[in-house]
């Protein structure tokens, strides 16, 4: 069965230091993996994407992730944070839009 | 991408009432989904509304609880029946196509059932 599991339920991060927020999944076949970032109130936004070739992808707001198969892992970076990236943020895998599978998610918490 | 606008954006119901959710997308678009977002936690699918089809449910949802209806090819409903306080959650209606494309969320509705 599919699963995606964000072992961190909540980072905290001064600002302008750097991110990474972890992301492990299972899925049968090659997975299409995917980033959210939720802000209060909000939808979700997407800020990245992977569906094949270069398994370090750029997104929006400055974030990369790389998809590394042999750990089952598309871990989120971001070299210096700021106040505004104080969200919640989902992983999530599927087949493309369909039937996505989400993390628990990570709330990030950004310290002045 | 796709423009979702979701209405309303917040509702207080009564238990026992139902609350009728609607989702507009500014294209037309293949399939449409429905999540719940419980508080505190994460994004569960409820269904997948194709245009001309009986919706496809999750396990754990079922039809009478949470009909669906997709009239066309821009717009879905989802309906939460006979509400209880465990009904409230945001419920997110997101669009995508086929493998190989991102769903898009619309930004949501949150319900609180007292």
């Amino acid at each position: 069965a599919q699963s995606v599991t964000q072992p961190d339920i909540h980072i905290t991060v001064s600002e302008g230091a750097s991110l990474e927020l972890r992301c492990n999944y299972s899925y049968g076949a090659t997975p299409y993996l995917f980033w959210y970032v939720q802000s209060p109130g909000q939808g979700l936004q997407l800020l990245l994407k992977y569906f094949s070739g270069d398994t370090l992808v750029q997104g929006i707001k400055g974030f990369e992730a790389e998809f590394k198969r042999s750990q089952s892992s598309f871990n989120l970076r971001k070299p210096s944070v700021h106040w505004s990236d104080a969200a919640e943020y989902f992983c999530a895998v599927g087949a493309g839009a369909q039937k996505l599978v989400f993390g628990q998610g990570t709330r990030l918490t950004i310290n002045p | 991408s796709a423009v979702i606008s979701q209405k309303p954006s917040r509702d207080i119901c009564q238990r026992g009432t139902s609350l009728t959710i609607q989702c507009q997308v500014d294209s037309q678009v293949t399939m449409m989904f429905w999540y719940r977002q419980q508080p505190g936690q994460s994004l569960t699918l409820i269904a997948t509304a194709n245009q001309g089809s009986e919706a496809t449910y999750e396990s754990g949802f079922v039809i009478d609880k949470f009909p669906i209806s997709r009239p066309n090819l821009t717009f879905s409903t989802l309906t939460v029946s006979n509400m209880s306080p465990e009904d409230s959650s945001i419920y997110l209606c997101s669009v995508g196509g086929g493998a190989g494309t991102e769903a898009f969320f619309g930004q949501g509705t949150r319900l609180t059932v007292v």
